[in-house]
């Protein structure tokens, strides 16, 4: 299907396992963003990528690891997952990095650390 | 850094009735672009009006529009003709014009809940 998409949509895990929550676009968009949602804090960005094998760091990057090997996916890893990464994680992508150019957002990744 | 504040965690509103959102924010930017998105209980977030700030015209998309005051920093959305299916939460947000600041990332308020009473 086209568009923007995450895996799994629920993932439950327990303190110290390594999770890899998935992004899959099909618009060949250049730019991808992971937002990590939080009660009382919105959405906050964790790491985005300009293009394949470009990343940076966002404004909460401690924990989480990516990769852009291919346009297309944006992998998000939890190296060791603590009970702070409980969260709702999304996916954007954007055709380009200009303000005006729309974030399109994936259906959201719902993770459970025990 | 900037900053985008929402001032009300919940709000209710009658059906067919007009409610308005607050948001307010903090830049030292003068070209930025302001976002309000829904988010229904399906979690999806949906770009609902968009606003460039070199814009003083007020954005408007069908039964939405914005208040926009540069000078003040707000940025609030008015739903006029409310209607069950507009409950959700909804979110505020900034955008840079610059690519440096996080390839142009959103910055989001807290969010408000927004109810419509039948």
């Amino acid at each position: 299907d086209a568009g923007i998409t995450q895996s799994p949509r629920y993932k439950i895990t327990e303190t110290g396992r390594q999770v890899t929550l998935m992004c899959h676009q099909t618009w060949s968009h250049s730019y991808m963003f992971w937002y990590r949602q939080d009660l009382g804090h919105g959405l906050r960005l964790i790491y985005y990528s300009a293009a394949a094998d470009i990343t940076d760091k966002g404004e909460v990057p401690d924990g989480y690891v990516v990769s852009r090997s291919k346009t297309e996916n944006f992998p998000l890893t939890l190296e060791s997952a603590t009970r702070s990464q409980t969260s709702v994680y999304f996916c954007a992508s954007s055709l380009a990095g200009g303000p005006g150019n729309e974030q399109f957002f994936g259906p959201g990744t719902r993770l459970t650390v025990l | 850094a900037q900053t985008v504040t929402q001032s009300q965690p919940e709000m209710s509103v009658q059906e067919a009735e007009t409610v308005t959102l607050s948001c307010t924010y903090d830049t030292s930017e003068s070209d930025y672009y302001l976002f309000w998105y829904k988010q229904p209980p399906s979690r999806q977030m949906i770009l609902v009006i968009r606003q460039e700030a070199y814009k003083q015209q007020n954005a408007t998309e069908n039964r939405f529009s914005v208040n926009f005051q540069k000078a003040a920093k707000s940025f609030s959305l008015k739903i006029s003709d409310s209607q069950l299916g507009d409950a959700a939460m909804y979110f505020c947000a900034y955008r840079s014009p610059s690519r440096k600041t996080s390839g142009s990332r959103l910055t989001f308020g807290e969010g408000t809940q927004l109810t419509v009473n039948p």
